[in-house]
């Protein structure tokens, strides 16, 4: 079973500073991973996707990282911004055995980012 | 267009009662997904549509019914829920694209269900 952590748990900086968010997964055999931001209340906004076969990707201010073979992604957030602040959920896929268009995301418990002017 | 929407936004509902939520695309994706999140919780998958079958139950109870109309329309029918099962219901869906398989997951903003 995929079990997911996230460190920090929660985070408080002053704005502009550039950030790092750690995600670690338990199984390696994963497809992707993406990284989702979450605002109170809300639904959950697709921030970056890696594919297994990357180690980073970027969008503007962020970039993501992942190392499959050690089970990790880390998630860079450059000029940190108060609009910034959210929960910031990890959530490695894996494709179902014999299933072709459908998997599992699973997530870790988030980190919670305040960024304060 | 990269939207899934939901409806209700809220729903009050009593423990006797039957009420339905929603949930459409407009992607052309084929595979859609009920998610159960918890106040301080992540996300937890509930059901797991593949081109209108269902493919995953990850041993929800009865009381929760999905269905798949069509490939754009995901329902989950609601009955004799608990206090327990107050909670914030998520859908996604995604759709692998021809060579390159990205999986990757669009999330609605969910239906906030109290159950009273």
């Amino acid at each position: 079973k995929q079990e997911v952590t996230q460190i920090p748990a929660a985070l408080s900086v002053p704005e502009g500073e550039n950030l790092v968010l750690n995600c670690s997964f338990t199984d390696s055999a994963i497809y992707n991973l993406q990284w989702f931001r979450q605002d109170p209340g809300k639904g959950l906004t697709s921030l970056l996707l890696i594919q297994s076969s990357q180690r980073e990707q970027t969008s503007g201010r962020l970039n993501a990282s992942l190392d499959k073979s050690s089970g990790r992604s880390t998630l860079y957030i450059a000029a940190s911004q108060p609009g910034d602040s959210a929960t910031y959920l990890c959530a490695p896929y894996r494709a179902i055995a014999g299933g072709t268009s459908y998997g599992k995301l699973t997530f870790g418990q988030g980190t919670i980012l305040t960024v304060h002017p | 267009d990269t939207e899934v929407t939901q409806t209700p936004k809220h729903l009050v509902m009593g423990m006797t009662n039957k009420k339905s939520l929603k949930c459409e695309q407009h992607m052309g994706h084929r595979a859609m997904y009920w998610y159960k999140q918890k106040a301080k919780k992540p996300p937890e998958l509930m059901f797991v549509y593949s081109y209108e079958k269902l493919s995953i139950n990850e041993s929800v109870p009865s009381r929760f019914s999905p269905e798949c109309p069509n490939s754009s329309l995901l329902n989950l029918h609601l009955h004799a829920l608990q206090p327990e099962d107050s909670a914030l219901y998520l859908c996604a869906s995604s759709q692998p694209k021809g060579q390159l398989l990205t999986y990757e997951q669009y999330f609605g903003p969910g239906t906030r269900l109290t159950v009273t």
